[in-house]
């Protein structure tokens, strides 16, 4: 299986901050990767998928980058609603798997 | 409004069986993969199980943690997805989403049904 490894496992931020969390992959995923936020209380939500794209209705201040095992996610100029756990998920082979999410807090 | 709803879950006994059930509306169900992911506070987010499409002969994938113990199924016609879970241990506690996509991203997330296995 390929494991997805995250960091930091938490973060916190002040708003308007710019803060990047890192995805490796345990091997090559090309760029089948993407990323969700999951707000307290809430279900997952696509954010980001083939590492770059932004899904529909995604503020452009998140955006993705990366290929082969090492992958960012970047939110430029931090808001409230940013509160929320983040995922990275690889769909390069099966099983498909997630990272272990980094919890994102305002300072 | 693409909505998927989940049914089902509930408190089953260690050995016992549950059957899931979601239905999907909003998007063409025929058309998407679909997949169950649970979610626990031991493991995070975890993939189940996949099914794809009628032009794929439904060809389905699982999870070792699951295979043989769980069978994903789907009616088309009543745009609904089935999980079928046998065996149940505590380790297959969670939150399970119903999940619809394209390609090898979770697009589409329902709310989630809670299955507790405990005795």
């Amino acid at each position: 299986d390929i494991q997805m490894n995250q960091s930091p496992s938490s973060l916190s931020a002040s708003l308007g901050d710019t803060i990047t969390i890192t995805c490796h992959a345990s091997q090559n995923i090309n760029v089948w990767l993407s990323w969700y936020q999951q707000k307290p209380g809430n279900i997952p939500k696509l954010l980001i998928y083939k590492a770059s794209n932004l899904h529909t209705g995604v503020p452009s201040r998140f955006s993705g980058s990366g290929s082969g095992t090492g992958f960012t996610l970047t939110i430029s100029s931090l808001q409230p609603e940013d509160i929320a756990t983040y995922y990275c998920q690889q769909g390069q082979s099966y099983p498909w798997t997630f990272g272990g999410g980094t919890k994102l807090e305002i300072k | 409004e693409v909505k998927l709803e989940e049914s089902g879950g509930g408190l089953v006994q260690p050995g016992g069986s549950m059957k899931l059930s979601c239905v999907a509306s909003g998007f063409t169900f025929s058309s998407y993969w679909m997949s169950w992911v649970r979610q626990s506070p031991e493991k995070g987010l975890e993939w189940v199980a996949e099914i794809r499409l009628k032009s794929d002969n439904y060809a389905t994938h699982y999870a070792e943690s699951v295979k043989g113990k769980f069978t994903i199924s789907r009616d088309d016609s009543k745009s609904r997805l089935y999980l079928q879970m046998n065996s149940l241990r505590a380790e297959d506690t969670g939150i399970y989403y119903c999940t619809g996509y394209r390609y090898a991203w979770f697009a589409y997330w329902g709310q989630g049904t809670l299955v507790t296995v405990s005795a």
